[in-house]
């Protein structure tokens, strides 16, 4: 069965800090996708970053990036210099890459508040 | 493109009574998901439509349910209501084939009282 740990629950951090977010991850399979979605107060859950469980390279992404490893099972996200717009609650979420059927299994959250 | 349209956004039920929930697609997209998100459980998944065919069900009762139409918009519908069933249900949209993103809608926001 797959799941994600989320370790944190809640962060607070003074703008421009950058914040790391902490991911860990199980599943069975040896080909799997990981994403992290935010969750602003509206609600509506918005994709932000996806990995391939073949490709450990890590980027970056404007303020964003991400540090896969699997010998860890971790998938961890930064975000640089943060602002207030990105206080929100963040979501990491595996999905098995299956043909028939997707479903995404998500870890309890953290929650990134930005004070100005 | 236009994003997923979940509708209605907000809902009060009472207890023992039934709801019907609709989600439409992204365009082009033939894969539609639902979750629920409770403060207890976090997002959870429901189940998962393709071409008008459940391929995947999480461990939810038989008072869930859904379908989806030959136009991919999809329908959930929760029978017998309880108050646990007081959550933000998420309708989600996926492209066919890798990488596996899904698109979310903003949600329909269930009280049951």
């Amino acid at each position: 069965a797959q799941k994600v740990t989320q370790a944190q629950t809640e962060i607070s951090v003074v703008e421009k800090e950058d914040v790391t977010l902490d991911c860990v991850y199980e599943t069975r399979d040896t080909t799997y996708y990981l994403f992290w979605y935010k969750q602003p107060p509206s609600g509506e859950l918005v994709f932000l970053i996806r990995r391939n469980s073949f490709d450990e390279q890590n980027e970056i992404s404007g303020r964003y990036s991400w540090n896969f490893q699997k010998s860890t099972s971790s998938f961890n996200f930064t975000i640089t210099a943060s602002q207030v717009v990105d206080s929100a609650v963040y979501f990491c979420a595996l999905s098995e890459a299956k043909a028939a059927g997707n479903k995404l299994t998500f870890g309890g959250g953290t929650r990134v508040l930005v004070k100005p | 493109k236009a994003g997923v349209t979940q509708t209605p956004r907000y809902l009060i039920k009472t207890r023992g009574q039934q709801v019907t929930l609709s989600c439409s697609p992204i365009s082009g997209h033939r894969s539609v998901s639902w979750y629920q998100q409770t403060p207890g459980q976090g997002l959870q998944f429901l189940f998962e439509y393709f071409s008008e065919t459940q391929r995947n069900k999480g461990n939810f009762p038989g008072r869930f349910s859904g379908r989806q139409f030959s136009n991919s918009r999809s329908e959930m519908n929760v029978s017998t209501l309880e108050l646990g069933d007081s959550a933000l249900y998420l309708c989600a949209s996926m492209g066919a084939g890798p990488p596996y993103e899904q698109y979310f809608g903003p949600g329909t926001r269930l009280t049951v009282t």
